[in-house]
């Protein structure tokens, strides 16, 4: 199964700006709603942005995203330690008919 | 408080079976799609498999296309995945997770959305 393209890993010190990209392709992103999802560890994930760039309530407003074309990104400001976790960007993708998600971001706060 | 309780996993031998459930509460559970995705011990998350409201259209990944079956029961709020020719590569976490859109009707949607997941139950695959 294909998967969406994200880098490995990202860190920041406290206080940064962290991006995260996820990179698809027509199929997937380029026609349809992107969500990240946090895993913290040892824990199931949850959803962090859904629908390009809705924040769900409780997540905090330092989280951001946006999606152009066949691409998204992530963003984390003003970086805490408890951000660090997994991240992981999903679409459904219209050729394979079902969910794809991303190979997921370990951030680290240096 | 909406909930959701997986169980069955276990040891299982390469080309066994087995039957996970995810018990629902706290919400109307016939009126969402539902999914399930598992997790490779220190690997990414893995879609497994959708199953709309009603349980009239299901999906998977081509990783189990053939050898895992997802369903439903509406009357008692639990989803099942009868898995089957179980191989090593299957050992991971399994989560049930709800659909983020509410539906009537038979339905479900193409939002990649999971709103709310179980806590996992794990399968191991080994001889």
């Amino acid at each position: 199964q294909s998967v969406l393209t994200q880098p490995p890993s990202a860190s920041g010190t406290p206080g940064q700006k962290v991006t995260i990209s996820c990179s698809g392709s027509n199929s997937n992103i380029g026609s349809n709603t992107v969500n990240w999802y946090q895993q913290l560890p040892g824990t199931a994930p949850i959803v962090l942005i859904y629908s390009n760039n809705q924040r769900p309530s409780g997540v905090p407003d330092r989280f951001s995203a946006s999606k152009s074309g066949t691409s998204a990104s992530l963003a984390i400001s003003g970086l805490q330690s408890e951000d660090e976790a997994d991240y992981y960007c999903a679409a459904w993708d219209a050729s394979l008919n079902g969910v794809l998600f991303g190979g997921g971001t370990k951030v680290t706060v240096l | 408080e909406m909930q959701l309780v997986e169980s069955g996993g276990a040891l299982v031998q390469p080309g066994g079976s087995l039957r996970l459930s995810c018990a629902a509460s706290g919400f109307t559970f016939s009126n969402y799609a539902m999914h399930w995705v598992r997790q490779a011990p220190g690997k990414g998350l893995e879609y497994v498999s959708t199953i709309s409201s009603n349980g009239g259209s299901t999906f998977y990944a081509s990783s189990v296309k053939g050898r895992f079956t997802i369903s439903r029961d509406n009357s008692r709020n639990t989803l099942y995945l009868q898995m089957g020719s179980l191989r090593v590569e299957d050992m991971a976490v399994y989560y049930c997770a709800r659909d983020g859109a509410y539906c009537g009707g038979d339905c479900y949607s193409e939002s990649a959305l999971f709103d709310d997941w179980g806590q996992g139950t794990l399968v191991t695959v080994s001889s």
